[in-house]
């Protein structure tokens, strides 16, 4: 069965640096794959999504990559702020949605 | 952007009765809904495929007659757990695609219902 791998460990980084969080996964080829925020006792919120064929996805602050070789995407915020402070999750899109345990993020002014 | 509510946010139920949580897409209509529950620090579980007109699709490992799931209308989907027991203590969140999109697409999540049985 298909395995998303976030880590676990929450990242702390300071205000203005740019945090990375990784997703690797295993036995699937999605479609595409997508990014969401979730803060505590909410539901989460789509941010980006990339597509098996982009290299590369920006929004705003965000960027996400997509190495189906690797088997990993890669999500970026830049210039980050403690109001980014959230939990993030990755989900493999293909005839369902499979997502990851998360990662949370706490940014430090 | 779209809104999906649930109601309610949470309940607390005692062991053996059943509790139903409604899942409300308010500004489109969805024909397809999913069910997650989601335990403290872990990943989402999708449980079930709500279909409007048609029986729910229900993951393996998930009784179809404990967590009995009704798409009554285009914008409402219900989930009612039955005879909850206290493992059955969670968070369920609902989603839908948006409106004309394939579920290939971002999907919409309502704000989640705590569910405690005692």
């Amino acid at each position: 069965s298909q395995k998303i791998e976030q880590n676990s460990e929450a990242l702390n980084i300071q205000e203005g640096k740019t945090a990375t969080l990784t997703c690797n996964y295993t036995n699937y080829s999605p479609a595409y794959l997508q990014w969401y925020r979730q803060d505590p006792g909410r539901g989460p919120v789509f941010l980006l999504l990339i597509r098996e064929n982009e290299k590369e996805k920006r929004k705003e602050r965000l960027k996400v990559t997509f190495d189906t070789t690797l088997k990993q995407s890669l999500f970026h915020i830049t210039a980050s702020q403690p109001a980014d402070s959230a939990t993030y999750l990755c989900a493999l899109v293909g005839a369902k949605f499979y997502f990851g345990s998360g990662t949370k993020l706490n940014v430090k002014p | 952007g779209a809104v999906v509510s649930q109601h309610p946010s949470w309940v607390i139920c005692k062991s053996g009765t059943s509790v139903k949580i409604e899942c409300r897409s308010l500004d489109f209509q969805a024909t397809t809904m999913f069910w997650y529950r989601q335990f403290p620090k872990q990943s989402l579980m999708l449980m079930a495929t709500s279909n409007e007109g048609s029986k729910a699709t229900y993951e393996q490992g998930v009784e179809k007659d404990k967590f009995l799931i009704n798409h009554a209308s285009l914008t409402l989907s219900t989930l009612t757990v039955t005879s909850a027991h206290p493992e059955d203590s969670s968070f369920y969140i609902c989603s839908a695609p948006s409106s004309g999109r394939p579920a290939s697409y971002e999907q919409y999540f309502g704000p989640g219902t705590r569910l405690t049985v005692t």
